[in-house]
């Protein structure tokens, strides 16, 4: 599977909602989105397609509509300025990342 | 609290090996499946191998097979990477992570750094 396409860049104003697109998913159970700070590792926002674990703020929520993923922050906060990755599994030797998205919170 | 910790990066040279480590604390790992995943400035995310829990199965990408191994001791908590026959283009940070769903990355670690250059 080749690379899935995000945006590399998004922005919005505290309060605002973005969306964060990712296209080429070949599956839905196994679509993740991954949010990285500088210096840290990834963590996981969202799993199969829409689902948040413990702890990740329900500001976060995922979705697809035809063959793209997205990635949906409400009410932005300063602290969710990182860059995002979508992530498709469809099998131990299928494992695809987007290019990621970075977002800035104006 | 869950915590990864690779170690084992640096400079070397084109041609030579390498072997990271990732020291895993705060859950069951022999319950989970564990990923490399490299990452570049350039090229992002890129998924290298997986091992199942209980290391009875490994899996590569193209671009590492036959040059790297995965492998894991369960009695240490630890996964391994030993890297053959380095390139340039394997530079990068390395990060390994735990799979217990085979369908997502549930936990990473901050990454040890391979640079590979003459």
């Amino acid at each position: 599977q080749s690379a899935l396409t995000q945006p590399a860049s998004v922005s919005g104003s505290p309060g605002q909602s973005i969306t964060i697109s990712c296209t080429g998913t070949s599956s839905d159970v196994g679509v993740s989105w991954y949010q990285q700070h500088p210096g840290k590792a990834p963590k996981l926002m969202i799993y199969e397609l829409t689902k948040r674990p413990s702890g990740v703020s329900n500001r976060f929520s995922g979705s697809k509509s035809g063959n793209a993923a997205s990635l949906t922050i409400s009410g932005l906060q300063a602290e969710d300025e990182a860059d995002y990755y979508c992530c498709s599994y469809a099998g131990s030797t299928n494992v695809v990342f987007g290019g990621g998205t970075k977002l800035t919170v104006l | 609290q869950v915590q990864l910790v690779e170690s084992g990066g640096g400079v070397v040279q084109p041609g030579t090996s390498l072997r990271l480590s990732c020291a895993a604390s705060g859950l069951t790992f022999r319950n989970y499946g564990m990923h490399w995943v490299r990452q570049t400035p350039g090229k992002g995310l890129e998924w290298v191998a997986f091992i199942w829990y209980d290391g009875s199965n490994k899996y590569y990408a193209d671009s590492v097979r036959g040059r790297f191994t995965i492998s894991r001791d369960n009695s240490k908590n630890t996964l391994y990477l030993q890297m053959n026959s380095l390139r340039a283009d394997d530079s990068a940070m390395y990060h390994c992570a735990t799979d217990r769903s085979s369908s997502y990355l549930d936990y990473w670690g901050q990454g040890t750094l391979v640079t590979v250059a003459s």
